[in-house]
């Protein structure tokens, strides 16, 4: 067991550059979460993938922002025409779902990747 | 909606003092509650947690017991440690009720000094 990584671990472009984060979940698991973290906040939803199935999107999950998971392994997270308001931490988190076996609603977390926007 | 509230730090400790980070939460079902630990440079660990009504969950001298009554789910460590020095998190998760994202408490940082 691996755990979940996530690259870059940092990040930083200019406003307007688009830029793309990948995470790669522990092998085993099926779900897949995004989070956005600022700096004194607690950890906040963005999307979440069952599978390939992208099942629910936060409203914080502005037009600018895309999340993929196409083989329901890796999953990717793009931000078009990035602005300040994004600088934050991007987390990552895996679980398994009940049905196939897994601790109900345990999400284990990746070391996130820090975006900072100039 | 679902949120969690959990006591403004920073908390500084001395150490082998008794720890308390209070929390409590509000839910439209029956969550799922968590703590989890964040050291400096590190990204999120899950601490403990419980799954329903009265169960404690416990890890590495860590303590929290769900208190459906009081709506809490407070941690408590009876010494603490200088590596305890961390910000920690209260979280809920409520899948009866469709919400399976974990919702977060704000965090709370705690030193201890030696």
């Amino acid at each position: 067991d691996t755990g979940v990584s996530q690259n870059p671990r940092h990040k930083i472009t200019k406003r307007g550059q688009n830029v793309t984060f990948r995470c790669d979940p522990i092998s085993e698991h099926n779900r897949l979460y995004w989070y956005r973290q600022t700096l004194g906040q607690g950890p906040e939803f963005l999307t979440y993938f069952q599978n390939e199935a992208q099942l629910e999107k936060s409203r914080l999950l502005s037009d600018r922002f895309s999340a993929e998971r196409p083989k329901g392994s890796f999953s990717t997270l793009e931000i078009q025409r990035t602005e300040q308001g994004d600088s934050a931490m991007y987390l990552c988190a895996s679980s398994l779902d009940r049905a196939s076996g897994g601790s109900t609603d345990t999400q284990y977390f990746g070391p996130g990747t820090r975006l900072t926007v100039l | 909606g679902d949120s969690v509230t959990q006591m403004e730090g920073p908390v500084t400790l001395s150490e082998e003092a008794f720890l308390t980070i209070n929390c409590t939460y509000t839910a439209t079902g029956y969550p799922s509650l968590f703590w989890y630990v964040q050291y400096p440079g590190e990204g999120l660990q899950l601490l403990l947690k419980a799954t329903k009504a009265d169960d404690k969950g416990s890890n590495k001298g860590f303590e929290a017991t769900y208190r459906k009554e009081t709506t809490s789910f407070h941690l408590e460590k009876g010494s603490v440690q200088v590596s305890d020095s961390a910000v920690y998190f209260c979280a809920l998760s409520d899948p009866i009720s469709g919400n399976t994202p974990l919702v977060f408490g704000k965090g709370t940082r705690l030193s201890v000094i030696a």
